[in-house]
Parts: C-alpha cells; sequence; structure tokens
C-alpha cells in the first residue's frame, strides 16, 4: 500500500541552526503523488504548512523549503536557519491527483524543538 | 469564515461506554475525514465522506466505528463499545474537492477511555 516514511523524533535543534526532516513515499495505488507537510504548533490544530503537486517543483512557506523528487521519492523538509517559534510536529503527507479520492496519508510526525 | 469545530475537545469514557464526537466542517466543503491520532501510529483514516456518501471506511475501524453525515455541515462518529486502546486524538478535517488538495483541520478531540 501506499506509506508516508519520516525522521523519527524527537529532533532538537538550536535556534539559527539549518534543519532537515527527511521523508520518503511509496505510492503503488497513485499514479499521480501530491506531497504535503503538514504542521501542529503548540496549542494549535493541525494546519498546511507547504504542498507541491507536481515532481520536480519546490514548495516554500514560513521559511520552509521541500522539493519533490521523483527518482528518490523523497520530499525532505529544509530550514537554513530555524527560530525557537518553529518548535512543533511536522507531518509529511502522500496525496492523490489522479484519482477521485482525495485522502491524505501521513506520516508518524517528527516533534522539532528549538532551544535559545 | 469559521474553521472546522469539534466537540467535546475532551472525553473521559468508561470501558463499554458508547460515545460520540461531533464535527462541523468549514461552510461549504464537500469532503469531510475522520482521523485517529496516536504517537505510535500517527494518523490513520477512520472515515471519508464526499457530498455525504461514504467514500472509505478505514477496514481496522469497521466493527465499533461509526461514522455518519447527518447533513452537508454535521458529522458524528460513534465508538460502540469503547475500548482503553482507544484513548487517542480523534480529528476531523475537511476540504472542498478540487481545490488545492488542502484538508483543514479541526482541534481535535482528546478521548481517554479507563
Amino acid at each position: 500500500g501506499d506509506s508516508v516514511t519520516q525522521t523519527e523524533g524527537p529532533v532538537t535543534v538550536s535556534e539559527s541552526e539549518s534543519l532537515i526532516i527527511n521523508c520518503t513515499y511509496s505510492a503503488t495505488s497513485i499514479a499521480y503523488p501530491n506531497l504535503f507537510w503538514y504542521v501542529r504548533y503548540p496549542g494549535e490544530g493541525l494546519q498546511l504548512l507547504l504542498k507541491v503537486i507536481t515532481a520536480g517543483q519546490k514548495g516554500s512557506s514560513r521559511g520552509f523549503e521541500a522539493t519533490y523528487n521523483k527518482e528518490t521519492t523523497s520530499f525532505h523538509l529544509q530550514k537554513a536557519s530555524v527560530q525557537e517559534s518553529d518548535s512543533a510536529v511536522y507531518y509529511c503527507a502522500l496525496g492523490d491527483r489522479g484519482g477521485s479520492n482525495y485522502k491524505l496519508t501521513f506520516g508518524k510526525g517528527t516533534l522539532l524543538t528549538v532551544t535559545p | 469564515d469559521a474553521g472546522v469545530t469539534q466537540t467535546p475537545r475532551h472525553e473521559v469514557a468508561e470501558k463499554g461506554q458508547t460515545i460520540i464526537l461531533k464535527c462541523e466542517p468549514v461552510s461549504g466543503h464537500n469532503d469531510l475525514f475522520w482521523y485517529r491520532q496516536t504517537k505510535i501510529q500517527g494518523l490513520e483514516l477512520l472515515s471519508y465522506f464526499r457530498s455525504k456518501s461514504l467514500m472509505e471506511d478505514g477496514g481496522a475501524f469497521k466493527d465499533r466505528f461509526k461514522a455518519e453525515m447527518l447533513n452537508s455541515s454535521f458529522s458524528t462518529l460513534k465508538i460502540q463499545p469503547t475500548e482503553p486502546k482507544d484513548s487517542a486524538v480523534y480529528l476531523c478535517a475537511s476540504s472542498l474537492w478540487g481545490d488545492s488538495y488542502e484538508q483543514y483541520f479541526g482541534p481535535g478531540t482528546r478521548l481517554t477511555v479507563l
């Protein structure tokens, strides 16, 4: 079946350091995968951080970037310089653009703590 | 616009009880999803509706979990009977079909089964 594997947390990074959270996917039943990063900040609901629906494209938001790599089936999340406010749980997700079923398959989440 | 609303925010139940969780999607959205969130399994899809029609019913959850869409703006998730392993956060999400595939999530209901 379809699945998403991401960096197991927790991940602790010092403020202003760089960050990468790995995400790889397996899309056995999806012809045209869409890829997403969702984030849950403390005390808030899950919300979309960025999305890419075309292979080879890059998405960006709030200083985060992720490139949809079809060859390596990866969608790693990167940020050059993290801030304390980036502390949150990050989820990589896989969707299906080609079908009529718009469900998402999520990774298990990565807890990020940014220390001052 | 109001986001996805879920009630109650917290629920404590005794083993064997029936509980009903409620969700109001974003107005105008026609896809609705119920997920269970745990630290071990992450987010697992329980049910998926499009325009009130059941599109997918998570196989592992069929026996004691039943989601319904009573109308386009209200859905319930019934767990009957509850078991301690059902303790988790239950999330409801909605999206607009054909619109960027983004799902909007509610704050969740934290269920504790004793």
